[in-house]
């Protein structure tokens, strides 16, 4: 089976550009989670869907980003427009609800440079 | 609520020596906890996982983890290190729905040869 799939995996882009990030989850799984790495701040949660319904986007940073998922197999990060503070690497991460003892379970991740 | 607290953000051990990476939690309710892995430039991989079954928990690599509710600990050992450990080690807790999942600041792991 396929894991999560991200795309791209790294993305170099200059300051005000908008940068968008995509996620795959894994076929059935019905809740996605985006976080952020950075060494500064390690890993950061930014916005969770469950059927495919925002329902925590406390920890986005700012109106400069949004997220989407139109459908169970798709989920899209936007950075608009984007700062050199927004480099880090963006995972997305899937998990069933109904077995939430199974974890979640995470994708290689989006390497995004902003200079 | 629920949270988790890795002590030591960095740990060294020799090659050969034993593995003590320690996680405390806080959970007002039984709690699902678990240990994922990630490798240099890589995603996170799940380790092991708790879920109320054995209290001591075999994973993947030679590594296992004991939930002590007394203690509120899931400290994650392994007898002899190799130095493919060499890595950063996140301790996670979540909530029986799966919707409050939280990660702690994470321990990197250095194997010395």
């Amino acid at each position: 089976d396929a894991g999560v799939i991200q795309s791209p995996r790294h993305e170099v882009t200059e300051m005000g550009q908008e940068v968008t990030l995509r996620c795959k989850p894994i076929s059935g799984h019905n809740s996605l989670f985006w976080y952020r790495q950075t060494m500064m701040r390690g890993l950061e949660l930014l916005i969770y869907f469950n059927n495919n319904v925002p329902i925590d986007d406390s920890g986005m940073p700012e109106d400069r980003f949004s997220a989407k998922m139109p459908n169970a197999s798709f989920s899209t990060l936007k950075i608009q427009p984007s700062e050199p503070r927004d480099s880090a690497v963006y995972f997305c991460a899937s998990t069933q609800l109904a077995g939430a003892n199974n974890g979640q379970f995470f994708g290689p991740g989006t390497r995004l440079t902003v200079l | 609520a629920q949270s988790v607290t890795q002590l030591g953000s960095h740990v060294s051990v020799s090659e050969g020596a034993l593995v003590l990476l320690r996680c405390n939690y806080s959970s007002s309710v039984p709690p699902y906890l678990f240990w994922y892995v990630q490798y240099p430039n890589q995603g996170l991989q799940l380790l092991l996982k708790y879920t109320s079954a054995a209290t001591l928990v075999k994973g993947i690599n030679g590594f296992e983890a004991e939930f002590k509710k007394s203690e509120t600990s899931f400290h994650l050992t392994k007898p002899s290190a190799h130095m493919s450990d060499a890595a950063e080690y996140f301790c996670a807790v979540s909530d029986r729905t799966g919707n409050q999942f939280y990660f702690g600041t994470g321990t990197s792991l250095t194997v010395i040869p």
